[in-house]
């Protein structure tokens, strides 16, 4: 069965420090999300991307973050200066034309901040 | 604006009981409605979906759920649990190629 795929699974950085946390989506999926999990908190919505564009963000995504599809099959989360509440676990998800299937999740990337 | 409400924050049940898990949402256009369960250390597994049609939607490990339209509610159940379903489960509404917004979740602890 096709599956999104994270890298890493875990990743420690500096405060300050900038992280790029990668996904390769299911191949033909054609609407790309970046979510995010707080330690006990709820799945929050960060960004989606179709189309090679923004097409919504949450108010946490602010400046600091971006989201880029470079190469037509990865998609990636950048955070520029990292700060500890950034700490987190992050999920990628997509779905193909329509949302028949569901939302496809990865297993996420746990990031810590220090 | 979509949201999403999951009554329970925890649910302890013992091993072979029922079990049902609440969601209302509250929505002014039409939604697609989610279960997902999320193990310990682990990510977003679909359970269930409704999108259209029969109300009464069968998903994996034996979960179901009733969309109720008038009562805005999409509550989780399975008839016998077992330990291996203990875990934090999210309800999730979205529209179509929309964002996926999520309740609170309910997290089931099922004892011997």
């Amino acid at each position: 069965e096709p599956e999104v795929t994270q890298t890493p699974s875990h990743q420690v950085t500096q405060m300050g420090q900038e992280v790029i946390l990668r996904c390769v989506p299911i191949s033909n999926h054609l609407y790309f999300y970046w979510y995010r999990q707080i330690l006990g908190q709820k799945v929050e919505f960060l960004v989606s991307f179709y189309n090679n564009e923004i097409s919504e963000k949450s108010e946490i995504f602010d400046d600091q973050f971006s989201v880029e599809r470079p190469d037509g099959s990865n998609f990636t989360l950048k955070i520029r200066s990292t700060k500890l509440e950034d700490s987190a676990m992050y999920f990628c998800a997509s779905i193909p034309e329509t949302v028949t299937d569901g939302y496809t999740f990865g297993s996420g990337t746990r990031l810590t901040v220090v | 604006a979509q949201s999403v409400t999951q009554l329970d924050s925890q649910v302890p049940v013992f091993e072979e009981a029922p079990v049902e898990l609440r969601c209302n949402y509250s929505s002014s256009v039409s939604v697609y409605l989610f279960w997902y369960v999320q193990y310990p250390n682990q990510g977003l597994q679909l359970l269930l979906k409704y999108l259209s049609g029969s109300t009464l939607v069968k998903g994996i490990n034996g979960f179901e759920a009733e969309f109720n339209k008038s009562q805005t509610s999409f509550h989780l159940r399975k008839p016998s649990v077992h330990i291996s379903d203990t875990a934090e489960y999210f309800c999730a509404v979205s529209r179509l190629g929309g964002k996926l917004i999520f309740g609170q979740g309910t997290e089931l602890s099922v004892k011997p």
